[in-house]
């Protein structure tokens, strides 16, 4: 079936640093969606993607939808503490079905 | 309402017994969706509604699990005889129109802890 994949699981950065999380489909995919998820909270919907090879940013999160709509990243400049969390991708694969969400990538911020 | 809301907050149930899990979404919105997280994994999928009718049941793990939405707002997700294997957050996340391009509000979940 359907699976959607997220590297890496874990990523401790510097406050400062930059941090991606990638994420790769099995199959095309007609959407993704990123969300993140503050520990002891649920999940907070970020962006979602549509077009291939779509780039969309906000402020200091860079999103992107490849070529072939099965991978995407996401990319934050300059990480804050405030950035802590666990944050997911969630793909479609048509546009009547579920979706699949990755495992997700904890991030960690090091003061 | 300001968000989605979801109740009880925590839930101990006993090996076996039934539990009830209740949903309310955001008022209007079409779409509900429920989701099972295990410690430590992303939102697994288990049904979709949209408004009173149930489209998708596909990651209801077994019979046990069952979940309805009779007048297409308020959702409940009954599980019987649980076991410990049940155990994990359940989310449940409203859109405003149907699945596809649409962002999810989720609710801060069920956590259920079967002994």
């Amino acid at each position: 079936g359907q699976q959607v994949m997220q590297i890496p699981q874990y990523q401790h950065v510097q406050e400062g640093e930059d941090f991606t999380t990638y994420c790769n489909s099995s199959t095309t995919l007609s959407n993704i969606q990123w969300y993140k998820q503050r520990p002891g909270g649920h999940p907070v919907f970020l962006i979602q993607l549509v077009k291939s090879g779509e780039v969309k940013k906000q402020k200091r999160l860079t999103f992107q939808f490849g070529e072939a709509k099965k991978n995407s990243s996401l990319h934050i400049t300059a990480t804050q503490t405030t950035d802590v969390g666990t944050y997911f991708c969630a793909g479609q694969m048509n546009r009547d079905d579920k979706i699949i969400f990755g495992k997700g990538t904890r991030l960690h911020i090091l003061p | 309402g300001a968000g989605v809301s979801q109740s009880p907050r925590y839930k101990v149930a006993k090996r076996g017994q039934d539990v009830a899990l209740r949903c309310d979404p955001i008022s209007g919105h079409v779409s509900l969706f429920w989701y099972q997280q295990a410690l430590g994994q992303g939102p697994e999928f288990l049904t979709y509604f949209q408004n009173e009718a149930q489209l998708d049941k596909s990651g209801l793990p077994s019979d046990r699990f069952f979940a309805e939405r009779p007048e297409g707002s308020v959702s409940t997700l009954k599980i019987q005889r649980t076991q410990q294997e049940d155990s994990a957050v359940y989310l449940c996340a409203s859109s405003l129109v149907q699945i596809i391009y649409n962002e999810q509000f989720f609710g801060p979940g069920t956590r259920l802890t079967v002994l």
